[in-house]
């Protein structure tokens, strides 16, 4: 069963990129990796998420390495507001591996 | 578009009694979902519900329970409560079924048992 592992904190500075790592080294061929944040008080917010290739939005970039066994989310400009807790999660249909989350703190 | 909604947002309740959590999704989302966050724990799933049949369900015991009517409007029922209990519980409302389809939380009740 893949399980996920990230760092408890990380800071950064304000326009700077935030790169943000979770180790998924027992995910398997069919699992998706998802990244969401949560700002103090609030519900959880879709941030991307991919498969094998990288991904990105509007919002952030997503490296996979080749292996799968880790990936990183990319904020390439951070900003006060996106300090939150980011949460690394691996699915599988009918399953899901939430990581504890890092707290990313961006500092001005 | 109005976001997803839950009732109450606090709640305080004793030792073995139950509650009742409300859900109200986005307009035309027919998947509901459950997830319970505490400190030591962290997010777990709890059950999704989609065109009211209980989808997927994760690993609580049965004293929680839910049920999702035809608007797509979903409770959740805790039973017999215990300390442990104390949790903030957040939905989620999607398009599809599974997270096939990105998963809109609302604020979440924060449950509070004494």
């Amino acid at each position: 069963d893949a399980k996920t592992t990230q760092p408890p904190s990380m800071d950064c500075a304000e326009g700077r990129a935030a790169n943000l790592p979770c180790n998924h080294s027992t995910i398997s061929g069919n699992e998706y990796v998802y990244w969401y944040r949560q700002i103090h008080s609030q519900g959880p917010q879709y941030i991307i998420h991919g498969l094998k290739n990288n991904e990105t939005n509007e919002m952030a970039s997503l490296i996979i390495t080749e292996d799968r066994k880790s990936s990183t989310l990319i904020l390439p400009h951070a900003t006060l507001r996106d300090t939150a807790v980011y949460y690394c999660i691996v699915y599988n249909f009918n399953k899901f591996y939430f990581g504890s989350g890092t707290k990313l703190n961006v500092k001005p | 578009k109005a976001g997803v909604t839950q009732t109450p947002r606090y709640l305080i309740k004793t030792r073995g009694q139950q509650v009742t959590l409300s859900c109200s999704p986005i307009s035309g989302h027919r998947s509901v979902s459950w997830y319970q966050q505490t400190p030591g724990q962290g997010l777990q799933f709890l059950f999704e519900y989609f065109s009211e049949t209980q989808r997927n369900k994760g690993n609580f015991p049965g004293r929680f329970s839910g049920r999702q009517f035809s608007n797509s409007r979903s409770e959740m029922n805790v039973s017999t409560l215990e300390l442990g209990d104390s949790a903030l519980y957040l939905c989620a409302s999607s398009f599809g079924q599974g997270w096939s389809y990105e998963q809109y939380f609302g604020p979440g009740t924060r449950l509070t048992v004494t």
